[in-house]
């Protein structure tokens, strides 16, 4: 079954630092990828997905990711941190057949001035 | 109104209650699903409906029952709650869904922040 995988529960940054949220996946065929964003009080919003085109997708608010099958790895970052990128952030996996996500349990980041 | 609508935002309601929660997709979409999402647990998938038609019950107690009366609305029915069951439920939309070789991106509501006395 495919899972995925949020190294750190919590994550925090200076104003202007770099940006580094992992996130391992385990599928036994290649999967596609996802990275969502909950701000308080919303619902998920799409950063970006990997469908099997680039390994390194580029998503919104500065945000990218790099598929790395070597390694499982989907890490989500950004050159520089901005204090409106304080959220939750998702990585999730489907597979190719139906549109069924499966969550990790997400990465709460902080960013200080 | 545009993209995905929940309602009520929140609700709080004792362990004899019988309540409703309601999504509407403005997007034209044919999938629609339910999710919860508890303190500290990745977000779980409840139910799926596409085209009208439950495609998915990920073992969920029958105190939660869903109804899909049109590809736009879907509802979630509660009776019997547990206090377990306090969480946000996130109600979302997509194209349809399946995959194949292109991804139906699903939209989500802004939720409903469920109580359980």
């Amino acid at each position: 079954a495919q899972s995925v995988t949020q190294l750190g529960s919590h994550v925090s940054v200076s104003e202007g630092a770099l940006v580094l949220l992992r996130c391992n996946y385990s599928s036994s065929v290649p999967p596609y990828l996802f990275w969502y964003v909950q701000y308080p009080n919303q619902g998920l919003q799409l950063l970006l997905k990997y469908t099997s085109a680039a390994t390194l997708v580029k998503g919104i608010n500065g945000f990218e990711a790099e598929f790395k099958k070597s390694e499982t790895s989907f890490h989500l970052t950004k050159p520089s941190a901005h204090m409106s990128d304080a959220a939750e952030y998702f990585c999730a996996v489907s597979d190719r057949d139906n549109n069924d996500m499966r969550f990790g349990a997400g990465t709460r980041l902080t960013v200080k001035p | 109104e545009t993209g995905v609508t929940q309602t009520p935002r929140h609700l709080v309601m004792g362990m004899t209650n019988k309540k409703s929660l309601k999504c509407e997709q403005h997007l034209g979409h044919n999938a629609m699903y339910w999710y919860k999402q508890s303190a500290k647990k990745p977000l779980e998938l409840m139910f799926v409906y596409n085209f009208k038609e439950q495609t998915e019950n990920n073992s969920v107690p029958s105190r939660f029952s869903p109804e899909c009366p049109n590809s736009s609305h879907l509802f979630l029915h509660l009776h019997t709650l547990q206090p377990e069951d306090s969480a946000l439920y996130l109600c979302a939309s997509s194209q349809d869904r399946l995959a194949g070789d292109h991804y139906n991106e699903q939209f989500f509501g802004p939720g409903t922040r469920l109580t359980v006395l």
